[in-house]
């Protein structure tokens, strides 16, 4: 079946520092991904949706600058989060969609982020 | 706008009882999908179940099923026999028109299953 590989599965550091966490379909062709962040004991949150080739689309109260998305190819998607904080430790899980319409989205295993 | 309701936050149950997760949903569209999503402390996110709003079938798979009701909107998971590696949390969640499209997620039900 179809796979998500999300890297890296865990980090922790220092706060001031940018965090880049990858999602691959590695058998499929993802037109579109999104980003979802879950905090701890909470349910899961959509942050964006990422087309290829084009800016992402940003939930309300989500700050853009500070949650960069790139979707360069049909296969990989790229979420920076830029001068962590604290706060921004937190559960973030992306998940693909394939380019038929109709298909469903298959998840990453999630980046446990946790920053000092 | 689309809203999905899990309204137990935990259940607790022995081994081998029966126990039903509810769900219910809001959407304007006369075209979604609902899906049930389980989640164990490891954290990766594993698909149960996709169901189309046009096919109100019930659903068995082994000692899961689905109980699908349009008339009130609720979307109920019974874990039959429940086994210790059945605890964990189960998210319901909504897409509205195409499968793909972006998941609202219910607040999730924690389940704890003890020996």
């Amino acid at each position: 079946g179809a796979v998500v590989s999300q890297h890296p599965s865990r980090v922790i550091c220092k706060s001031g520092t940018s965090v880049k966490i990858e999602c691959r379909s590695l058998d499929f062709q993802a037109t579109t991904m999104f980003w979802y962040r879950q905090f701890p004991k909470q349910s899961l949150m959509l942050m964006a949706t990422s087309n290829e080739g084009s800016k992402a689309t940003y939930e309300q109260g989500v700050e853009k600058d500070k949650f960069l998305i790139n979707h360069a190819s049909l296969t990989l998607s790229t979420l920076t989060v830029t001068s962590a904080h604290p706060e921004d430790s937190s559960f973030y899980i992306c998940s693909a969609r394939g380019t038929r319409g109709g298909q469903p989205q298959h998840f990453g295993d999630g980046t446990r982020l946790s920053i000092l | 706008a689309q809203k999905v309701t899990q309204a137990q936050t935990e259940i607790s149950v022995v081994e081998k009882e029966d126990v039903t997760l509810d769900c219910v949903y809001e959407t304007r569209d006369t075209t979604y999908y609902l899906f049930w999503y389980k989640q164990p402390p490891s954290g990766e996110l594993v698909f149960l179940i996709r169901r189309n709003s046009f096919d109100e079938q019930n659903e068995i798979s082994g000692r899961y099923s689905w109980n699908f009701q349009k008339s009130t909107s609720s979307f109920n998971f019974t874990i039959t026999a429940s086994q210790v590696v059945d605890s964990a949390v189960y998210f319901c969640a909504l897409s509205e028109n195409n499968a793909g499209n972006m998941l609202t997620f219910g607040g999730g039900t924690r389940l704890m299953v003890k020996p």
